[in-house]
């Protein structure tokens, strides 16, 4: 069966420090990978997507950037952080075949910015 | 573009009372729909997904809901809330072939004695 990683699972960054959440799939191949941020309050905001390795879609302009160096892992990226940050931030992963969109969450990262 | 609305941001209910929560989708081809549930602190689980065939979806939980073309409804039901099932539901919609989908904003349930 599939499974889906995040970490950490809690996050305390200094406004301007550098952020790097991770995430990782496993049991399948070649799947799509989302990033989404839920800030309090608030729905799911689609941050990024990916369909393969090093392909990148961006659907928010931010300080923001998502890269995926391997098939089953997605990273979230931060080079300065700024206090709108702060949010709960979750990956989600499809099968990528087009015949079932449904995507599938991890547990999500907490990430509170000071 | 798709685009979904829950209505209701937040639904008290007693406990052993029946459920419905709401959910209306914008979507010009035949639409993928889904509903999730999020406990605080957690990520979001699928509870249910309607991609043809039957209108009527049975999940997990206890949890159905009923796909209606006519009136572009996706609206989830439980006969019987139990306390456990406090927590935030999300409709979404989604379609064959897009790697995207589309969340409402939430419903956030309460369940009291």
């Amino acid at each position: 069966s599939q499974t889906i990683h995040q970490w950490p699972a809690t996050l305390v960054q200094p406004v301007g420090s550098p952020l790097s959440l991770e995430c990782t799939v496993e049991g399948t191949s070649n799947p799509n990978l989302y990033w989404y941020r839920q800030a309090a309050g608030r729905g799911l905001q689609l941050l990024f997507y990916s369909v393969g390795i090093g392909q990148i879609s961006s659907e928010v302009p931010q300080n923001l950037s998502a890269s995926r160096p391997q098939d089953r892992q997605f990273i979230l990226s931060s080079k300065k952080l700024l206090l709108s940050d702060s949010g709960f931030y979750l990956c989600a992963w499809s099968s990528g075949t087009g015949t079932s969109e449904t995507q599938y969450f991890g547990p999500g990262t907490r990430l509170l910015v000071l | 573009a798709q685009s979904v609305t829950q209505p209701d941001i937040h639904i008290t209910v007693s406990e052993g009372a029946s459920l419905e929560l709401r959910c209306n989708y914008s979507y010009g081809a035949t639409p993928y729909l889904f509903w999730y549930v999020q406990s605080p602190g957690q990520g979001l689980q699928l509870l249910l997904k309607y991609f043809s065939g039957d209108t009527l979806v049975q999940g997990i939980k206890g949890f159905e809901a009923e796909f209606k073309r006519s009136q572009s409804s996706f609206n989830l039901r439980k006969p019987s809330v139990h306390w456990s099932d406090a927590a935030e539901y999300f409709c979404a919609v989604g379609a064959r072939g897009y790697q995207k989908v589309t969340f409402g904003t939430g419903t956030k349930l309460q369940v009291i004695p």
